[in-house]
């Protein structure tokens, strides 16, 4: 069962465009849902993260947006340059343990 | 300065036999995980320990052992591989078991043969 629906599964994008990468989850305890993003042969890296009670967060380039009532968030990296090419993977915590459920992760690839 | 470190990065054996990935934090954190990476790049938690004690344990086959013998450390050992445990497997920490960020570490990338 996964919990987390990430899409779309590649994406490739022309420099100083905008990447928008979708997720949904169904389970209603979840309390936080950070991105991670992850460069071939690194482990996974906080990049920006937002609770449910805010709909926007915005760092630099990065923005999520998070729609409670239809159970969805979204990543939007601006101006977006191949140093951003990655997998970017949401993710989903429920407490007690600070379990996160991930989703199924998007490559991205910026091209010039 | 190595935050969250693991031993070996690559590790390649023949099915049936006996492995072990060790795992090492320098941040001072309460709260350390496993996690496996599929082909597919699917990232699932496998167990998490609090100062010591586990904390969670997902459906993850009795083959898989982790132990941690101070905060500091978690190690995973695994009896009897089988080809599907052929994965990139993380280890990651956090300050305590209710933090929000968890860092990870290189990974340990099993190659059962």
């Amino acid at each position: 069962q996964q919990q987390v629906k990430q899409s779309p599964q590649s994406l490739i994008v022309q420099k100083g465009g905008i990447s928008i990468i979708n997720c949904a989850y169904e389970n209603t305890a979840f309390d936080y849902f950070p991105w991670y993003q992850q460069f071939p042969g690194k482990g996974p890296a906080l990049l920006i993260a937002i609770r449910p009670d805010v709909s926007e967060k915005k760092e630099g380039r990065f923005t999520i947006s998070f729609n409670k009532s239809a159970k969805q968030f979204s990543l939007h990296i601006m101006d977006s340059q191949p140093g951003d090419s990655a997998t970017y993977f949401c993710a989903a915590r429920t407490g007690g343990g600070n379990k996160l459920t991930f989703g199924t992760g998007t490559q991205l690839k910026v091209e010039l | 300065d190595t935050a969250v470190s693991q031993t070996p990065k690559y590790l390649v054996t023949q099915m049936g036999n006996d492995k072990s990935i060790k795992c090492e934090q320098n941040l001072g954190h309460d709260t350390m995980y496993w996690y496996k990476q599929d082909s597919k790049k699917f990232l699932k938690i496998m167990f998490s320990y609090n100062n010591k004690e586990l904390i969670i344990n997902e459906t993850v086959p009795n083959r898989f052992s982790p132990k941690s013998p101070d905060k500091a450390h978690l190690n995973l050992h695994i009896n009897s591989l089988e080809l599907g445990d052929s994965a990139v497997y993380f280890c990651a920490s956090s300050p305590s078991r209710s933090s929000n960020e968890q860092f990870f570490g290189p990974g340990t990338r099993l190659t059962v043969l």
